[in-house]
């Protein structure tokens, strides 16, 4: 069984401050992670997604991933009101790439 | 460019009645997919379509049925809704391309009486 692994949160930052996400995965075969948010009553969009150990950036959102310690973390930097929302960890391995989601955790940003 | 689009958007059931979920891309996505949503828990996967004409469980099938129509859409049928199928059901399609960005309908509010 492939698991996925957050805190359910809530994560509580003032405006301004960099909120850190974690997740942790079961399957060290797992190729691709994902993350995304999802505002409350709406659908998951996509964020970001890393695939070589290491960071990448876009704007205000780095993504760590160590396949050695099987984790994967999200870091928004310059949190805003408006980044409170859920995210969601995916992680996928094979070709299939059919990915496992994490329960997510809830991101409080307050002015 | 509407994406992935689902109907009906909400929905009631009594127990022992039957539904067929829709859901349409217009992004020539190969792969689709069904999941389930509860409170509190992540997405979990019901059916997918790797493919026109192929089909496969996921982790959650039992009680539900899946027709890949055509390319664009991806139907899913609850035979004989029970009160533990109440959830949100996602639709998702992927391009079997470059990043493996799944796209997202909007959902399907399913509450079962």
């Amino acid at each position: 069984q492939k698991e996925v692994e957050q805190n359910s949160g809530p994560l509580s930052v003032p405006e301004g401050a960099i909120a850190s996400l974690n997740c942790t995965y079961s399957d060290r075969g797992s190729q691709s992670f994902f993350w995304y948010r999802q505002y409350s009553g709406k659908s998951p969009e996509l964020i970001m997604f890393i695939y070589s150990n290491g960071d990448k950036e876009d704007g205000r959102f780095t993504a760590q991933l160590n396949k050695a310690s099987q984790y994967v973390s999200l870091l928004i930097r310059d949190s805003q009101p408006s980044d409170s929302a859920t995210y969601l960890c995916a992680v996928a391995s094979g070709g299939s790439y059919i990915p496992t989601f994490g329960r997510g955790t809830s991101l409080i940003v307050h002015p | 460019n509407a994406g992935v689009t689902q109907t009906p958007k909400f929905q009631v059931l009594k127990t022992g009645q039957s539904m067929t979920l829709q859901c349409a891309q217009d992004m020539n996505h190969n792969s689709m997919y069904w999941y389930r949503q509860d409170p509190g828990m992540g997405l979990r996967l019901i059916y997918y379509s790797a493919s026109e004409g192929t089909t496969d469980k996921g982790e959650v099938p039992n009680g539900y049925n899946v027709s890949r129509l055509n390319k664009r859409e991806f139907s899913l049928r609850l035979e004989s809704a029970a009160p533990s199928q109440t959830s949100v059901y996602f639709c998702a399609s992927k391009s079997g391309l470059g990043t493996n960005e799944q796209f997202f309908g909007p959902g399907t509010r399913l509450t079962v009486l």
